[in-house]
């Protein structure tokens, strides 16, 4: 069985100041784990994914996570927010254990920047 | 290159009536899979399919199914509609099923149930 925390369902922070999402899974194999955003009205769309390869995963628009198999996090961070970063963001696991790869989505951390 | 693309955009439905969804994958993809995303929530997985065959489901009623033709696009079915079907439907396609592989989602479709 796989399943995701998303410890914050809400985050604000200042323009240029840092980000920090944080995810916990549970997973009964080697996971996969993903970091979609969402804009509103919009589909989701990757930022990094950890295949078992280096902890430390660098993504898409300035953003990394990292892979902490004795904590069982993978927390979202960012040097520097900017207004666009503003966005639900969903921690994501699929483990090996599955059949095909059903992902298993968190509750969603909703990002708030302010100017 | 085409991304995942899903007909039609919005769709409103009252209850008891049926409903289909479109999905065309990413080119070169055969996997696609569908989630069901209620307001103010996550995506919960539906099911996936790979080579026409259903082959993983999630926690949903049999009112939910779906198709895939030879050319790897598919359709979602929802029979006798609720009003608690009202969400976005995604579908998502990947090249195999591995669960290293990435899934590549749609727009959605926006269902409203009346």
């Amino acid at each position: 069985a796989q399943s995701v925390t998303q410890l914050d369902s809400h985050v604000s922070v200042s323009e240029g100041t840092p980000v920090l999402l944080r995810c916990n899974y549970s997973s009964s194999y080697s996971p996969s784990l993903f970091w979609y955003v969402q804009h509103p009205n919009k589909g989701l769309q990757l930022l990094l994914k950890y295949t078992s390869a280096a902890t430390l995963v660098k993504g898409i628009n300035g953003f990394e996570a990292e892979f902490k198999k004795s904590e069982t996090s993978f927390h979202l961070t960012k040097p520097s927010a900017h207004m666009s970063d503003a966005a639900e963001y969903f921690c994501v696991v699929s483990d090996t254990g599955n059949a095909g790869n059903m992902l298993t989505f968190g509750g969603g951390t909703r990002l708030m920047v302010k100017p | 290159d085409a991304g995942v693309t899903q007909s039609p955009t919005h769709l409103i439905k009252t209850r008891g009536q049926q409903v289909t969804l479109r999905c065309s994958p990413k080119s070169g993809h055969d996997t696609v899979s569908w989630y069901q995303q209620a307001l103010g929530q996550g995506p919960q997985f539906i099911f996936q399919y790979y080579e026409e065959e259903e082959r993983q489901r999630g926690n949903f009623p049999d009112r939910f199914s779906g198709h895939q033709f030879p050319n790897y696009s598919s359709e979602l079915n929802v029979n006798a509609l609720l009003l608690g079907d009202s969400a976005l439907y995604l579908c998502a396609s990947s090249l195999g099923g591995g669960a290293v592989e990435t899934q590549y989602f749609g727009p959605g479709t926006r269902l409203l149930v009346l």
